[in-house]
């Protein structure tokens, strides 16, 4: 298993700020992704967090609104930019241990609210 | 590619049975059972792989037909600490693509 941390835990923001989210895991893991759940509703994959390249981005997501870096297999961001009170949501990150078909562990997620 | 679940909510009484049902429009390489708890996050229950094989610890249980695009969970015996939100989440190969279901909110009451 993986313990995972996120910061903030909790966050009101003002429209047209960013605010960047950390994920920190206590072990080396193959695969991060980050998510995004509406209260009630279920969660959506954003991205796929690649370690030394690019994140790849779910349909509807784009990088210039959610940059994502992965500098090493224990640590990511999730940026959310320019936001608007729709990116109120909890953002999860979560990880998958290595090989090919995987469990995910989640994070505890940060709540954002935009006002 | 969302997955489809049913019901969309259950109340049980303890000690009683219920199935939630999980169907996807795409050919499925494996379908994971999650169940999240009011404000927190989600927590592994199962994953299932295609063969149509069923899996289970406890009293709870699940089940892949994977020419139907189909999986159930099986809870027998309902406790308590059953209730949340049941999340079926499947993947259509072994990459990365995991997409979760519609969800499914499992009341236990006493």
């Amino acid at each position: 298993s993986a313990v995972i941390s996120q910061k903030p835990s909790r966050d009101i923001c003002q429209r047209g700020t960013s605010l960047t989210i950390q994920c920190q895991v206590d072990s080396q893991v193959t695969m991060m992704f980050w998510y995004r759940q509406q209260p009630g509703q279920s969660l959506t994959l954003i991205a796929t967090a690649n370690q030394g390249s690019e994140a790849t981005y779910e349909s509807g997501f784009v990088i210039d609104k959610f940059p994502i870096s992965r500098p090493n297999l224990t640590f990511s961001t999730l940026t959310v930019s320019n936001m608007s009170p729709e990116d109120s949501s909890i953002y999860l990150c979560s990880v998958g241990l290595a090989g090919d078909v995987y469990e995910q562990f989640f994070g505890p997620g940060t709540r954002l609210t935009v006002l | 590619q969302q997955p489809v679940q049913s019901p969309q909510a259950v109340i049980l009484r303890e000690g009683e049975d219920a199935v939630i049902n999980c169907s996807s429009s795409k050919a499925l390489y494996s379908v994971h059972w999650y169940r999240q708890k009011h404000g927190e996050a989600p927590v592994f229950l199962m994953i299932l792989l295609k063969g149509g094989e069923q899996k289970g610890h406890d009293k709870i249980s699940a089940s892949f037909n994977e020419k139907k695009q189909q999986s159930s969970l099986y809870l027998t015996a309902s406790q308590l600490s059953y209730s949340g939100t049941y999340f079926c989440g499947t993947a259509p190969n072994t990459g990365n693509q995991f997409y979760f279901g519609t969800g499914t909110s499992l009341t236990v009451i006493p």
